[in-house]
């Protein structure tokens, strides 16, 4: 189909290990948002994309946390440095336009684990 | 600050029932609202939005809510079936300039066959 797609769909990896997960959002979508869902609880914001450019990324929780996004397109979310508290569904959605103009279309999530 | 929130966590139904889920919002300045469902292992999924010069919506099966004068948003669901089973969120954001959506905690809706 033509949804949201992340990548991967799980991933675990040791404490201290770098990860990079990866969005590919519906093609025309120039809105593209990061999420963080901790097992059983709501949606925790991380950043928000309009084209290339973040224009809020006040979510991210620390310097460890940071995202790119290129060619309108795709977008990486990077943890350096994991540690167990990252542990977590990773969600990414995007928009046609901005957030009031139309609703998010979700990915089903990258599940990170860190032992 | 402010802040998006359910009344009630869980929330059984006898299926074929009707279902009300309710959201209370506090940010006046929100005027774009959205209904989510999210079943076990998957992403949020729109359901119904609706914008602040409305009162009411309706969708298949599902109709939304909205008391600008109490800040209070529903989503009803006629004819609850099992496979509505999931949690549900209502978000708000603001269409005047950049807000970032909020999402409310969720309700779980649990469907009795």
């Amino acid at each position: 189909g033509a949804g949201v797609s992340q990548s991967p769909s799980n991933k675990v990896t040791e404490k201290g290990k770098d990860v990079e997960l990866r969005c590919d959002p519906i093609s025309g979508h120039t809105a593209l948002y990061w999420y963080r869902q901790s097992l059983g609880q709501g949606l925790e914001f991380l950043i928000y994309f309009q084209g290339n450019s973040a224009p809020d990324k006040s979510g991210l929780p620390s310097d460890r946390f940071s995202a790119e996004r290129t060619g309108g397109s795709v977008s990486t979310l990077t943890i350096q440095r994991t540690q167990q508290e990252d542990s977590a569904v990773y969600l990414c959605a995007s928009s046609l336009d901005s957030p009031g103009v139309g609703p998010q279309h979700f990915g089903d999530g990258t599940r990170l684990s860190i032992l | 600050g402010e802040s998006v929130g359910l009344h009630l966590p869980t929330l059984s139904v006898q299926e074929g029932d009707n279902s009300i889920i309710n959201c209370a919002y506090s940010n006046s300045a929100s005027d774009y609202f959205i209904w989510y469902k999210q079943e076990s292992g998957k992403g949020p999924q729109f359901i119904i939005d609706i914008r602040s010069n409305m009162d009411k919506r309706q969708g298949q099966r599902v109709t939304v809510l909205l008391n600008k004068t109490v800040k209070h948003l529903s989503l009803q669901i006629a004819a609850t079936q099992p496979g509505d089973s999931a949690v549900y969120f209502c978000a708000e954001a603001d269409s005047g300039g950049y807000q970032k959506v909020t999402f409310g905690t969720g309700t779980k809706l649990q469907v009795i066959p």
